[in-house]
């Protein structure tokens, strides 16, 4: 199982740009990367996947380089609601039944 | 769509009462999981059901036994509860297995032992 290493915490303004990293040095061929945001007193809810390259949807854009050794999820224009802990998962479809979550990242917006 | 549904929101249980945490999906998962999360903490996997009728074990499985009760329902069992299981519990389920598949989550049972 790819362990995963996160910022324990990060601090921003409304409006700027946040990127959380990732690293995932044992990352094997056919794993995902996987990111979920959580807000207090709720369950996680999934925010992007990716497996290369660069991945973008209507709430983030998620960075791989070409090593996938670790990864960046990118958080455009924040705000105070955008207040969460950000986990980043990685695994496979064949080989893990579960999903293990460390401790993420926990990013407080300010105004 | 309800998703992921979990029984009771709230409890508070004295030391070596058991109870059962319920969780049902309306998604037609086929994977099914029970998570507990420390103040403070990540989650960490109890157990999970990988398929109806299959059960394993996650990372923190002692004092707990689950049932797949069938595709959409599986419910956590606490036999003799114990301070240390004082936490939050979210069950997910999932259309697949693993690492590639988006998890649903449930609100989340909180449960006190005191």
């Amino acid at each position: 199982l790819a362990k995963t290493t996160q910022p324990i915490s990060m601090d921003s303004y409304e409006g700027q740009e946040v990127n959380i990293t990732c690293s995932h040095n044992n990352i094997a061929t056919n794993d995902y990367i996987t990111w979920y945001q959580q807000f207090p007193s709720q369950g996680p809810r999934f925010i992007i996947q990716g497996y290369k390259t660069k991945v973008t949807n209507e709430v983030a854009s998620l960075f791989i380089p070409a090593d996938r050794k670790s990864s960046t999820l990118s958080l455009p224009r924040v705000s105070l609601s955008d207040t969460a802990v950000y986990y980043c998962l990685v695994g496979a479809d064949y080989n893990f039944n579960k999903f293990y979550f460390g401790s993420g990242t926990k990013l407080n917006v300010k105004p | 769509n309800a998703g992921v549904t979990q029984t009771p929101k709230f409890q508070v249980l004295k030391t070596g009462q058991s109870m059962t945490l319920q969780c049902a999906q309306d998604m037609n998962h086929n994977s099914m999981y029970w998570y507990r999360q420390d103040p403070g903490m990540g989650l960490r996997l109890i157990y999970y059901s990988a398929s109806e009728g299959t059960t394993d074990k996650g990372e923190v499985p002692n004092g707990y036994n689950v049932s797949r009760l069938n595709k959409r329902e599986f419910s956590l069992r606490l036999e003799s509860a114990a301070p240390s299981q004082t936490s939050v519990y979210f069950c997910a389920s999932s259309e697949g297995q693993g690492g590639y598949t988006e998890a649903f989550f449930g609100q989340g049972t909180r449960l006190t032992v005191v």
